[in-house]
């Protein structure tokens, strides 16, 4: 079946330092990818997503390109900000027809210091 | 728009006892998933429906977990008799249309059972 492998967190990281968490997935055809994003107490939002191979999604400074010859989407931002702190989950869905389950990793934490 | 609702935020109950978790989704979308989210086990996907119909609920851990979403503007998830292993935070989501479409989580329902 699907599935979505993600870096073990948390990360810790300075403010203003270079952010990357890795993803890559295991899917039959070519699944579309998604980036969540979890604040404390809040649910998941949408923060980017990539729907065929190549793509690069980006949203608020992040940034994340669809490999399909390595199967990833990791997902990187230049210069974090403390605002950032959050849990981040990677997710796929197949795009063939009449199956619409998402698939989510196990989130990576992420903390920024000032 | 309200986005997805879900009530209560929080419920703290005895073991035993019937909890009944409820779920307003955005207007106009056609899917709606229920998850739970742990520490131990990340998000998992309890069940989901389209057009108010279940269709996969092979998540729901055990018969003592029920859905139902009478009408396209509101759904429930219920426990009865609750666990302590129950708790946990349920979120509700939306969606409209295909799976490349985004989901659009609810502020999530904390349930401690004691």
């Amino acid at each position: 079946g699907d599935s979505v492998t993600q870096m073990e967190g948390p990360v810790t990281l300075s403010e203003e330092a270079f952010l990357t968490i890795n993803c890559t997935y295991t899917a039959t055809g070519y699944p579309s990818l998604f980036w969540y994003v979890q604040y404390p107490g809040e649910g998941l939002q949408l923060l980017l997503k990539a729907t065929k191979a190549d793509d690069k999604g980006s949203n608020k400074g992040f940034e994340a390109t669809y490999r399909k010859e390595t199967t990833s989407f990791h997902l990187e931002k230049g210069s974090v900000q403390v605002s950032d702190s959050a849990v981040y989950f990677c997710a796929l869905t197949p795009n063939s027809g009449g199956y619409q389950k998402v698939t989510f990793g196990t989130g990576t934490k992420l903390q920024v210091i000032p | 728009d309200a986005g997805v609702i879900q009530s209560p935020r929080h419920e703290v109950t005895e073991m035993g006892q019937e909890v009944t978790l409820r779920c307003k989704p955005i207007s106009g979308h056609d899917y709606l998933f229920w998850y739970r989210q742990t520490m131990m086990r990340g998000l998992e996907l309890l069940i989901y429906f389209n057009n108010n119909v279940p269709i996969d609920d092979s998540g729901m851990p055990e018969d003592r977990f029920s859905a139902k979403m009478p009408n396209a503007s509101f759904s429930t998830l219920k426990i009865q008799p609750s666990e302590p292993r129950d708790s946990a935070v349920y979120f509700c989501a939306s969606r409209r249309g295909g799976g490349w479409d985004e989901q659009y989580f609810g502020p999530g329902t904390r349930l401690t059972v004691t």
